[in-house]
């Protein structure tokens, strides 16, 4: 059974802390994404990674970064973490390209900046 | 960046009734339109994956078509129960990578 899993389900961070969210695969999957929920805006593509220290900008990186040291693991880093970052994070993944290959998402994590 | 729109942005519909929701999409490079249902509580899961102009898909009650030359696919539900509850994530890809360009889903609750 294919899987995909968030270290947290829940976090609550003050402004300013650095945080970080982990996502894993067990697929063997290359491509990894992280994306972020707000309400009446749908998923919102953050950064995307097609292989390992490889990634890509999304369309709203701005205040993240990204790590993907090993193939089944992609990090999501809020430098400084500010309120207008509170929200839901999914992490995505799926086989390469091409574009007919579903995502498999993780179950989120909802993190709340104070 | 593409614009993907939903409609209706929600339903709410009696249990039994049969429905159906609408995605557009830019038709210009095409190559897939994804659709997920994603419940409350849970991870969004694929429904659907359509490459081809006038593809139907279909997975129990659920059924999907694909216009890719005008730019639109609809989703239908047959006969709504309760458990189809969820919101329906439409995504086609941004040319011809992994990546998604999702809509902002429409929401569909079935009242027993």
């Amino acid at each position: 059974d294919v899987k995909v899993t968030q270290s947290s389900r829940y976090l609550v961070k003050r402004t300013g802390e650095k945080v970080f969210l982990e996502c894993v695969q067990d697929m063997d999957h290359e491509n990894m994404f992280w994306y972020r929920q707000d309400p009446g805006l749908g998923l919102r593509l953050i950064y995307f990674s097609y292989d390992v220290k490889m990634k890509e900008k999304g369309d709203i990186p701005e205040g993240y970064s990204v790590s993907r040291e090993k193939k089944e693991r992609f990090s999501l880093i809020l430098e400084s973490a500010s309120t207008n970052q509170t929200s839901m994070y999914l992490c995505a993944s799926s086989l390469t390209s091409p574009s007919y290959n579903e995502q498999f998402f993780g179950p989120g994590t909802r993190l709340t900046v104070l | 960046i593409l614009n993907v729109e939903q409609s209706p942005q929600s339903l709410h519909v009696q249990e039994g009734d049969s429905t159906n929701f609408t995605c557009s999409f830019p038709s210009s490079n095409f190559y897939a339109l994804h659709w997920y249902r994603w419940e409350t509580a849970k991870s969004p899961e694929a429904l659907f994956v359509m490459t081809l102009n006038g593809d139907e898909k279909k997975k129990g009650r659920i059924s999907a078509t694909l216009n890719t030359k005008e730019g639109y696919s609809y989703l239908y539900i047959k006969g709504s129960q309760p458990e189809d509850s969820a919101t329906y994530l439409c995504a086609p890809t941004s040319g011809n990578t992994g990546k998604l360009i999702f809509g902002q889903g429409t929401t569909l609750q079935v009242k027993p």
